[in-house]
């Protein structure tokens, strides 16, 4: 069974950069869609964006000017970063697997881990 | 953008009787081509991330009790728990995997009476 743990700072300074880490166990990365996606405390999700493990991207527009999706096929991770912060990036980040298509839903998901942007 | 909108945001039902969600879309969501539409449910309890229930707005997960049903085409989808079982207590969410931005329904809390 495939197992998804994100990792990285859970504090970040008003306008640094958000990085993150998804590591990806019982399973290869290879052949699948990963995505990142979030939720501010107390609220709804919102979907950040997509990688396929080749490289190719995909991102919600809300964030597109900020955000890069990364992956490492040898390592078996992909990775986050959101430039800018603001309190407005405060929440739970999720990241998960998709299928071998991107039109897909959201079969496997991490744990979540909660960052806050606080000076 | 589709805008995922979910009635009611929160509903109480008795042990044992009926739930029902539901989850309308600003725009369809069925692709005539394959004949499907890409919509799906999660569950997310306290502290955990969602759970995928349902995909292609009525296929249930493997493993998934059959309680939990979904039904709908178009724009217009149903997440119906047929007996609430205690352990059914959670948020639940519509999400539309048609086009990008992906993007979810506001929530459904469903709690005991």
């Amino acid at each position: 069974q495939v197992q998804l743990q994100e990792s990285g700072p859970g504090l970040v300074k008003p306008s640094e950069t958000l990085s993150l880490t998804c590591t990806v166990s019982g399973g290869s990365i290879n052949n699948y869609y990963w995505s990142w996606i979030r939720q501010p405390p107390g609220m709804g999700l919102e979907w950040i964006g997509y990688i396929y493990f080749s490289g190719s991207t995909n991102y919600n527009p809300s964030l597109k000017s900020r955000v890069t999706i990364s992956v490492d096929t040898s390592k078996n991770q992909f990775s986050l970063r959101l430039n800018s912060v603001t309190a407005a990036d405060t929440a739970v980040y999720f990241c998960a697997r998709l299928s071998y298509y991107d039109r897909s839903p959201f079969e496997h998901w991490g744990q979540g881990t909660l960052v806050t942007v606080s000076s | 953008d589709i805008v995922m909108t979910q009635s009611p945001d929160s509903l109480a039902v008795s042990l044992g009787e009926r739930a029902t969600v539901n989850c309308k879309s600003s725009q369809s969501v069925f692709f005539s081509s394959n004949n499907k539409n890409f919509l799906a449910w999660y569950q997310q309890k306290p502290g955990q991330p969602p759970k995928l229930l349902i995909s292609w707005a009525s296929t249930r997960e493997s493993g998934v009790p059959d309680r939990f049903s979904g039904s709908g085409s178009g724009t217009d989808f149903t997440l119906t728990i047929s007996s609430l079982q205690a352990e059914d207590v959670a948020v639940y969410y519509c999400q539309q995997y048609y086009s990008t931005p992906r993007t979810f329904g506001q929530g459904t809390k469903v709690e005991i009476k």
